[in-house]
């Protein structure tokens, strides 16, 4: 267990519709990540947040945000989706989310758009 | 941005046989990771390595930060079957992943 908690664990929804990933760190975790794994794809840098803040920004498309709260957990809210959103959404936490830190990953989110 | 470029894409190997795979850029890098993802769950760190030209050992696991900095390696020796996932090469400095090793081992 990395104890990093990411709910809910399947979601299945429709075209157009919106969702809401939801990852808890590690306690004392400072950063958070999240990445997107497509079938057969290795995994995709969306995004980090550092304390409440952004920090860096991958291959994040604009129907997608996030944002990490005071009690440091974090959201990653997924708008207008398409069939091509599918994959599993990986959760990862560090302590300060500097450089050269190992990154401990949740069991994810697996999205299937129909 | 950097390319990590990850090879070989897929294994298949007898139970007890060595494995090799590597990770390559032509960026150079301070930190070389590799992670190993089991089926359905998160990638989990298996090494880390800081130093070019550094060995490191993690059981039947050895990884090696190449010495121009620009690739690693990871060798699992005597192979068992619940080695099988996919291996993932990570260099801290912006948070992005190689492509993956995918290993299956035959008992």
């Amino acid at each position: 267990d990395s104890g990093v908690t990411q709910t809910p664990k399947h979601l299945i929804t429709a075209t157009g519709q919106r969702v809401t990933l939801r990852c808890s760190p590690r306690s004392g975790d400072l950063s958070v990540y999240w990445y997107q794994q497509s079938l057969d794809q290795g995994l995709q840098f969306l995004i980090q947040y550092y304390n409440g803040e952004e920090r860096a920004k991958g291959n994040i498309l604009e129907r997608f945000s996030a944002q990490q709260f005071p009690d440091l957990h974090s959201e990653l809210n997924l708008s207008s989706l398409e069939l091509g959103d599918s994959a599993l959404y990986f959760c990862a936490s560090s302590g300060s989310g500097t450089a050269n830190e190992k990154l401990f990953f949740g069991s994810g989110t697996q999205l299937s758009v129909l | 941005g950097q390319q990590l470029n990850q090879s070989p894409q897929s294994m298949f190997i007898q139970e007890g046989e060595d494995v090799s795979m590597n990770c390559t850029s032509s960026s150079i890098f301070n930190t070389w990771l590799w992670y190993k993802q089991d089926p359905g769950e998160g990638p989990v760190l298996l090494i880390a390595l800081y130093k070019a030209g550094e060995l490191t050992s993690n059981g039947r696991l050895t990884a090696q930060f190449g010495i121009t900095r620009k690739d690693s390696f990871l060798n699992i020796s005597a192979s068992i079957p619940s080695d099988v996932g996919i291996y993932f090469c990570a260099v801290n400095n912006d948070m992005r992943f190689g492509a993956g090793t995918r290993l299956t081992v035959k008992p």
